[in-house]
């Protein structure tokens, strides 16, 4: 199946300051791609849409000037968790599918995310 | 209104039985597909199986089978021959087709243990 890749796997960050987080589909291009937030032993919850080329659609509740999401490629999306504070530590997911399908999602190992 | 409900937060079997993990949906598109992933401790989700909406048969997948019933709405996922592995969270997940964006919605999730 088809591999999407996240980087880093886990971050330690101080706070007060930004995070970036890489999300790339290694073998297949994908015109979106889905940002998600999992608390834990909680469900994955939609953070935003990703959409190669044009702003993210974030859902409600999130703060888009707080988590930044970048689609610059088809095979590359970036979530930049700016001013990271306790409260942003969690564990964050990207997926990314081939578009206009219900086919599966192909889910990146996610990133670890601790703010001091 | 939830969009998956899955009513059981954890469940218990002994390893080579089967078990089943409930899961219901609801939608009003008449284009969907329905799906099932693993979560292990480490954190990837793990796609197992797959169901589109008009697909007259039920999804099977190695040990997994998915028990759908349309009428009622529902997508239990049935794993064979339970092994300690499958110790995991199992999460139902839908994505409907109206929006023409296919967002995915997943329930609360299951806490599957298989003990020895």
């Amino acid at each position: 199946g088809a591999v999407v890749s996240q980087h880093p796997s886990w971050v330690i960050c101080k706070s007060g300051t930004s995070v970036k987080i890489e999300c790339r589909s290694l073998d297949f291009q994908a015109t979106t791609m889905f940002w998600y937030r999992q608390f834990p032993k909680q469900s994955l919850m939609l953070m935003a849409t990703s959409n190669e080329g044009s702003k993210a659609t974030y859902e409600q509740g999130v703060e888009k000037d707080k988590f930044l999401i970048n689609h610059a490629s088809l095979t590359l999306s970036t979530l930049t968790v700016t001013s990271a504070h306790p409260e942003d530590s969690s564990f964050y997911i990207c997926s990314a599918s081939e578009t206009g399908t219900y086919n599966e999602q192909f889910f990146g190992p996610g990133t670890r995310l601790t703010v001091l | 209104a939830q969009k998956i409900t899955q009513t059981q937060p954890g469940m218990f079997v002994q390893e080579k039985e089967a078990v089943t993990l409930d899961c219901t949906y609801d939608t009003s598109d008449q284009s969907y597909g329905l799906f099932w992933y693993k979560q292990p401790s480490s954190g990837e989700m793990i796609f197992l199986i797959y169901q589109g909406s008009y697909d007259e048969q039920n999804a099977t997948e190695g040990r997994y089978s998915l028990n759908f019933q349309k009428a009622r709405k529902s997508a239990n996922l049935v794993i064979s021959a339970s092994q300690l592995g499958d110790s995991a969270m199992y999460f139902c997940a839908m994505r409907e087709g109206s929006t023409g964006s296919y967002i995915p919605t997943f329930g609360r999730g299951t806490s599957l243990i298989v003990h020895p």
